[in-house]
């Protein structure tokens, strides 16, 4: 069955990266995009970004360009994302999620997720 | 940008009550709209996608209807694991991916 694994807590400062993974299984991995999705303290669902597995074509929220990159490890079906810049707003759990059809050219809803990653930033 | 706006914000209901859930959309959108539930300390489950398709599994009882600007997810009659946090979320031009602010099922 498909599986997505998340890396676990990550605690940076302000200013900080962090790259958070989620290793892919149950499935061919080339043929699904992933989006990554977070949730704040309390809060609800905001989408952040996608990547198209197939041909490395990514999607970032407006709010998340110049300090996120998605980037992809087909050899261990491994999707990443770094977000740059922190601030104390960006703490939140950040859920990878596989499209639910194959060889989308957009990231659409999803079937499969991962359980989340929590990332807190703090001085 | 669209906005979804999700209504009413909590439902406070008893088990064996329907509840009418609402998400409308600040323009004119096709289809894709999706609805996903959410119990505490867990992951998004996808319920309905391309605003009335139910995913495999999911009870008969869930259902979703709407175009255009206004979309409703229905629970015809609510069970005990049923309460839990809803959201919708639209498949479009950009964002590629919007989510509605939710509506929280509680148990009255």
């Amino acid at each position: 069955q498909v599986q997505l694994v998340q890396s676990g807590t990550e605690v940076k400062k302000p200013g900080a990266s962090a790259k958070v993974s989620c290793t892919a299984s149950g499935y061919i991995f080339r043929n699904y995009g992933i989006s990554w999705v977070r949730q704040a303290p309390g809060q609800g669902l905001e989408w952040v970004a996608w990547i198209s597995v197939y041909n490395g074509n990514t999607q970032y929220g407006q709010k998340f360009q110049g300090r996120v990159t998605m980037t992809t490890d087909t050899s261990t079906s491994t999707v990443y994302l770094e977000l740059g810049s922190l601030r104390s707003d960006d703490s939140a759990i950040y859920y990878c999620a596989r499209d639910s059809l194959p060889l989308s050219g957009a990231p659409m809803h999803s079937q499969s997720w991962g359980q989340g990653t929590l990332v807190i930033v703090s001085s | 940008e669209i906005v979804l706006t999700q209504s009413p914000a909590t439902l406070s209901l008893s088990p064996g009550e329907g509840a009418t859930l609402s998400c409308r959309a600040s323009q004119n959108v096709s289809g894709h709209l999706a609805w996903y539930q959410q119990k505490p300390g867990q992951a998004p489950r996808l319920l309905i996608y391309n605003a009335s398709n139910r995913v495999t599994g999911i009870p008969a009882r869930f259902s979703g209807v709407g175009s255009g600007t206004d979309f409703t997810l229905t629970i015809s009659s609510l069970e005990p694991e049923d309460f839990a946090v809803y959201y919708c979320q639209l498949r479009n031009n950009w964002p590629p991916l919007a989510f509605g602010g939710g509506t929280k099922v509680e148990m009255k």
